[in-house]
C-alpha cells in the first residue's frame, strides 16, 4: 500500500461527459501528479501541483483540468469527454517539490476510465 | 525534452535465470534520477530501484540491480533468480529535478517491457 488513494477505481461514461476524479496523497506529502496511461501512449505526465499551487504542465488537454485544494487532496476533471479519453489515471505523490525531492513518487492504484 | 527508451516490448525468461532489461534515455541536464518501475497485474506503479546520476556506483536492491553507463546515457535492469512475482511491465523513468522554479518534477517514462517468467 503505497498510502496514495485515488477514487473511483473505475468509471464507465459515455461521450461529452464529465467526470471527476480524486487522489489523495501520502500523509504529509506536498507535491501531487497526475499521469495517464493509454495503450498507444504509454504514461503521459499530465500536471503537477505543490502545496496547492499549480507546478508544472505536461501533456494535458484544454478539457482537462486539476486542482489541489488545501488539505491537500486533488481532483482531475475531465470534460467534454471523447473515446480516446479512456485510459487508466494515475496519482501520484511525493515529499517536496523545489530541491526537496527524495526521487520517489508513490503511485495510487489508479482509476479505470472507460468512455463509450 | 528527455527522451526515454526501452526497445524491448517483451522479454521472457526461466524461472530462477538472470535478465537484462535495457533503458536508454536523453536528457541536457547532469543532475538527475533514473527509476524502475514495476507494473504487475494489478497495475499499481511499484518503485524498483533508483539511481542519482552524480553517483558512479550502481545501485543495488537485492535480486534487482542496474547497470549505468552515463556516458552512453543507458541505465539496464538485470533481475537475478527471476521468480513468478517478477512478472510485469517494467518502466524506465527519468526525472530531471527542477530547482530553478520552472519545469515539472514529474516523471518521463519509457514504453515499458512485458516481463514474462516461464515457470
Amino acid at each position: 500500500d503505497s498510502g496514495v488513494t485515488q477514487t473511483p477505481k473505475h468509471l464507465i461514461t459515455a461521450t461529452g461527459q464529465r467526470v471527476t476524479l480524486r487522489c489523495s496523497p501520502r500523509s504529509g506529502d506536498l507535491s501531487v501528479y497526475w499521469y495517464q496511461q493509454s495503450l498507444d501512449q504509454g504514461l503521459q505526465f499530465l500536471i503537477q501541483y505543490y502545496n496547492g499551487e499549480e507546478r508544472a504542465k505536461g501533456n494535458i488537454l484544454e478539457r482537462f483540468s486539476a486542482q489541489q485544494f488545501p488539505d491537500l487532496h486533488s481532483e482531475l476533471n475531465l470534460s467534454s469527454l471523447e473515446l480516446g479519453d479512456s485510459a487508466l489515471y494515475f496519482c501520484a505523490s511525493s515529499v517536496g517539490g523545489l530541491g526537496q525531492l527524495t526521487g520517489e513518487l508513490f503511485f495510487g492504484e489508479g482509476s479505470r476510465l472507460t468512455v463509450l | 525534452a528527455q527522451t526515454v527508451t526501452q526497445s524491448q516490448p517483451e522479454m521472457s525468461v526461466q524461472e530462477a535465470e538472470t535478465v537484462t532489461l535495457s533503458c536508454t534515455y536523453d536528457t541536457s541536464e547532469s543532475d538527475y534520477y533514473l527509476f524502475w518501475y514495476k507494473q504487475p497485474p494489478s497495475r499499481q506503479m511499484i518503485l524498483v530501484i533508483r539511481q542519482e546520476a552524480y553517483k558512479q556506483q550502481n545501485a543495488t536492491e537485492n535480486r534487482f540491480s542496474v547497470n549505468f553507463q552515463k556516458a552512453a546515457k543507458s541505465f539496464s535492469l538485470k533481475i537475478s533468480d527471476s521468480q513468478l512475482g517478477d512478472a510485469a511491465m517494467y518502466f524506465c523513468a527519468l526525472l530531471q529535478p527542477s530547482y530553478s522554479g520552472g519545469g515539472a518534477d514529474g516523471l518521463t517514462f519509457g514504453k515499458g517491457t512485458h516481463l514474462i517468467i516461464q515457470p
